[in-house]
């Protein structure tokens, strides 16, 4: 069965330090997404993408984040200038279509922001 | 505003005992509700959705618009359904994003 997948499954990052967080969603979906899951709180949305745009994106998806799928298959987080505040796991997820469509979703970056 | 709420943070149950997850949530529009579970070290998966009204792995779950309730049902606990389990609601937004609640942790014990 086709998976998300995500790379690294770990990234350990000084403050102040851009990280980018790569995911390949499964190849015939449309919709990807990305949120986040700061320990011990719930899911989060992030961001949702389609058509090459975004198509909405929470108030937590500020100027300091930014997404793109530079190919036909990966789909990157980019967070520019990273604070402790943003240490979290990372999930990237895709969907067929979008509206009311189940979303597979990758294993996961930690990331941890020093 | 939208909002998925799981009331109980661990649910520890012996096995053959009949289990219930409860979810809440609070939408104005015509929402689908999932439940997604996390086994240990696995990704979240989907489990089932309230449009499909199928049961997988002997869960259920019953919309109720009434008491805008998604609680997921099985009468006999196994052990291997110990998980976290996450009630997720997805809204009429074109873009599909879902909103989930804090989630539940299942323990079944022998």
């Amino acid at each position: 069965e086709p998976e998300v997948t995500q790379t690294p499954s770990h990234q350990v990052t000084q403050m102040g330090q851009e990280v980018i967080l790569r995911c390949v969603p499964i190849s015939n979906h449309l919709y990807f997404y990305w949120y986040r899951q700061i320990l011990g709180q719930k899911v989060e949305f992030l961001v949702s993408f389609y058509n090459n745009e975004i198509s909405e994106k929470s108030e937590i998806f500020d100027d300091q984040f930014s997404v793109e799928r530079p190919d036909g298959s990966n789909f990157t987080l980019k967070i520019r200038s990273t604070k402790l505040e943003d240490s979290a796991m990372y999930f990237c997820a895709s969907s067929q279509t979008g509206i009311h469509q189940p979303q597979h979703f990758g294993d996961g970056t930690r990331l941890s922001i020093l | 505003a939208q909002r998925v709420t799981q009331p109980e943070k661990l649910l520890s149950v012996f096995k053959g005992a009949p289990v219930e997850l409860k979810c809440n949530y609070s939408y104005s529009g015509s929402p689908e509700l999932f439940w997604y579970v996390q086994y240990s070290r696995q990704r979240l998966q989907l489990l089932l959705r309230h449009i499909s009204r199928e049961s997988i792995k002997g869960f259920t779950a019953d919309l109720n618009k009434g008491e805008t309730s998604f609680h997921l049902k099985k009468p006999f606990a196994q052990e291997e359904d110990s998980a976290m389990y996450y009630c997720a609601l997805s809204g009429d937004n074109q873009g599909g994003k879902l909103i989930f609640g804090q989630g539940t942790e299942l323990s079944v014990k022998p």
